[in-house]
């Protein structure tokens, strides 16, 4: 079953926050977020395992909620590089290696 | 990480006829995936293709109209077969090494006319 995204798309000012849910009905073991820019191959950011650690990759964050299947990412003082459909992949808890991604949202920041 | 390099990068056929993808990686990986992605859409699971095995194919995607083959921990072909409009779309290979994430391919373009 595939995980849900919200929101669809955001349009941000550079310097401003945003945040990407990933919300999952099923028991989750990790989550996966991806950013593919148009006409590019999805380009792996960063992995949260189950037990609510949270990571960073620059001025990129992410949580992960055990309690309600959910993560979040977290992208602070956006900046145009940051433009893309952001993807988050599940893997299920007690299933098989492959992931199953959500709908995507899709970011645009503006100058 | 992984270097995945795919061939052929695009291309444009017509309908009822074939296509093979190739996926090569640059290090043996434990398990090779095969993906679709329609314009701005999500991506699709099509099969695990599975080293010295059948591949394992996800509802909706059947061994005849999507064979594949990996010979050894490096390589891995998708063959589009007697294809439709239906099947233009962007193909992607990924990898997974023991213990980190997927890591995808540059993907394949195909349009069917």
């Amino acid at each position: 079953q595939q995980p849900v995204q919200s929101p669809q798309a955001v349009i941000l000012r550079e310097g401003e926050d945003a945040v990407i849910n990933c919300s999952s009905s099923k028991a989750l073991y990790s989550v996966h977020w991806y950013r593919q820019k148009h006409g590019e191959a999805p380009v792996f950011l960063m992995i949260l395992l189950k037990g609510g650690e949270q990571k960073g990759h620059e001025k990129i964050s992410a949580s992960f909620n055990e309690k309600k299947q959910q993560s979040s990412l977290y992208l602070t003082a956006s900046q145009l590089s940051y433009s893309g459909t952001y993807f988050c992949g599940t893997l299920y808890s007690g299933s098989a290696r492959q992931l199953t991604f959500g709908s995507g949202t899709q970011l645009t920041v503006l100058p | 990480s992984a270097v995945i390099s795919q061939k052929p990068s695009r291309d444009i056929c017509q309908r009822g006829t074939s296509l093979t993808i190739q996926c090569q990686v640059d290090s043996q990986v434990t398990m090779m995936f095969w993906y679709r992605q329609q314009p701005g859409q999500s991506l699709t699971l099509i099969a695990t293709a599975n080293q010295g095995s059948e591949a394992t194919y996800e509802s909706g995607f059947v061994i005849d109209k999507f064979p594949i083959s990996r010979p050894n921990l490096t390589f891995s072909t998708l063959t589009v077969s007697n294809m439709s409009p239906e099947d233009s779309s962007i193909y992607l290979c990924s990898v997974e090494k023991a213990g980190e994430t997927q890591y995808f391919g540059p993907g394949t373009r195909l349009l069917v006319l």
